[in-house]
């Protein structure tokens, strides 16, 4: 079947520290990938995204890369902010629909 | 631009209750999305509608849960009786088109928060 597996959380992180959310998939086909971010109070937001293996997907200094040959889909940022606070999600799109099939999100927590 | 809009943004009642979301999708998204979060869970598809026709309600509980969008725009849910595991964050997000003929961000809403006690 298709699924996500994200890493628990919550990750803990100082300002400036480098930041990486762990994130694989099972999947028939060849889906999209993506990750959403859930700030406090706010609905989903889309962060970034890749539809085939090797894309790079980029976005406010995030950035995350479909490996196909390990089904892994990693978050990483050099220097995170407190502003990053957040809930992130990692997702894939079932391949020629579009049928979302989230993780359970990690939380992210940025100290000054 | 305005977002997906979503009320109530919370909900407390009691189990065997009924209680309905509404949700006013972006103007001119043709498809619209119903999705539970279970705390410490990521969201799940209830059911799909392109315009006002459902594509996919398979995860929909249909034995009390039910969901339309009459005129293809507004979408209500309706949750008859609730459930104590009906607890839960209910999203609601749309996009431009759907049925995968090309990549379309959704957008979701900010969700309705149900607590059944």
């Amino acid at each position: 079947g298709n699924s996500v597996t994200q890493m628990e959380g919550p990750v803990t992180l100082s300002e400036e520290a480098f930041l990486t959310i762990n994130c694989t998939y099972t999947a028939t086909g060849y889906p999209s990938l993506f990750w959403y971010v859930q700030y406090p109070g706010e609905g989903l937001q889309l962060l970034l995204k890749a539809t085939k293996a090797d894309d790079k997907g980029s976005n406010k200094g995030f950035e995350a890369t479909y490996r196909k040959e390990t089904t892994s889909f990693h978050l990483e940022k050099g220097s995170v902010q407190v502003s990053d606070s957040a809930v992130y999600f990692c997702a894939l799109m079932i391949y020629n629909t579009d049928k979302l099939i989230f993780g359970t999100g990690t939380r992210l927590q940025v100290f000054p | 631009e305005a977002g997906v809009a979503q009320s109530p943004r919370y909900k407390i009642i009691e189990k065997r209750q009924s209680v309905a979301f509404w949700c006013n999708p972006i103007s001119g998204h043709a498809t619209l999305y119903w999705y539970q979060q279970i705390l410490g869970q990521g969201p799940k598809l209830l059911i799909q509608f392109q315009n006002n026709g459902v594509v996919d309600d398979s995860q929909l509980p249909k034995d009390r849960f039910s969901a339309e969008r009459l005129k293809g725009v507004d979408s209500t849910l309706k949750i008859q009786p609730a459930k104590l595991e009906d607890s839960a964050v209910y999203l609601c997000a749309s996009s431009l088109v759907g049925l995968a003929l090309s990549y379309n961000e959704q957008f979701f809403g900010p969700g309705t928060r149900l607590t059944v006690l």
